[in-house]
């Protein structure tokens, strides 16, 4: 079956450690993935997609296929990183995405 | 400005009275979705289209309807709401298989 995990409902870290938000997979075939921001009281919006291979707001993310992973990371964590994040997963040639439950990311001071 | 439009944006209901939540988007996608998102649950797809006259359940299609007549609405309708549909909702689209995903701002609905 497809799905995403996300292990962590939260992670709390302080301001200036770093940060892994894990993000694993079960898909037999060759997926697109993303990761999408929720900052507080805002809308949805993409954060990352691995097949950009961009650094977004410093954070960065690997596909694994190997692991099935994507994790996504930060070396340093800023306040304002502090959201909510979700992985998604949407299989080639398919509109659909695959949604991991999410990850309650705070940063302290 | 491109965007995902949706309305209201807060409703307070009871149980049983009809209601609908607008969504339009003005980007021409093809694909639009209606998500719900609980605490600990996620985003949680209702009901998804394709295209226009193109509608498709999601995960959680029970108590909700849709239509999809003109490519740029996607109207969410509760027609008996029932306690448990209170939630946050959010409306996407996209243009085609692949791409990112568009959100709405979510339309935060408590039905009594």
């Amino acid at each position: 079956a497809q799905r995403v995990t996300q292990p962590e409902k939260l992670l709390s870290v302080f301001k200036g450690a770093p940060v892994e938000l894990k993000c694993n997979y079960s898909y037999s075939g060759s997926p697109e993935l993303f990761w999408y921001v929720q900052y507080s009281r805002q809308r949805l919006q993409l954060l990352l997609r691995h097949i950009s291979r961009e650094s977004i707001k410093g954070f960065t993310a690997d596909l694994n296929k190997g692991e099935t992973s994507f994790h996504l990371k930060k070396p340093f964590a800023q306040e304002e990183d502090s959201a909510m994040y979700y992985c998604a997963l949407r299989p080639w040639s398919n509109y659909q995405l695959i949604w991991g439950a999410g990850t309650k990311l705070i940063i302290k001071p | 400005e491109a965007q995902v439009t949706q309305n209201p944006r807060y409703l307070i209901t009871v149980t049983g009275k009809k209601l609908t939540v607008t969504c339009s988007q003005n980007m021409n996608h093809e694909y639009m979705s209606w998500y719900r998102q609980d605490p600990g649950l996620g985003l949680r797809q209702i009901y998804y289209s394709m295209n226009v006259e193109v509608t498709d359940k999601g995960d959680v299609p029970e108590g909700y309807k849709v239509s999809r007549k003109e490519k740029r609405n996607f109207p969410l309708i509760l027609e008996s709401p029932s306690p448990n549909q209170t939630s946050l909702y959010f409306c996407a689209s996209k243009w085609g298989t692949g791409g990112e995903l568009f959100f709405g701002e979510g339309s935060r609905l408590t039905v009594l």
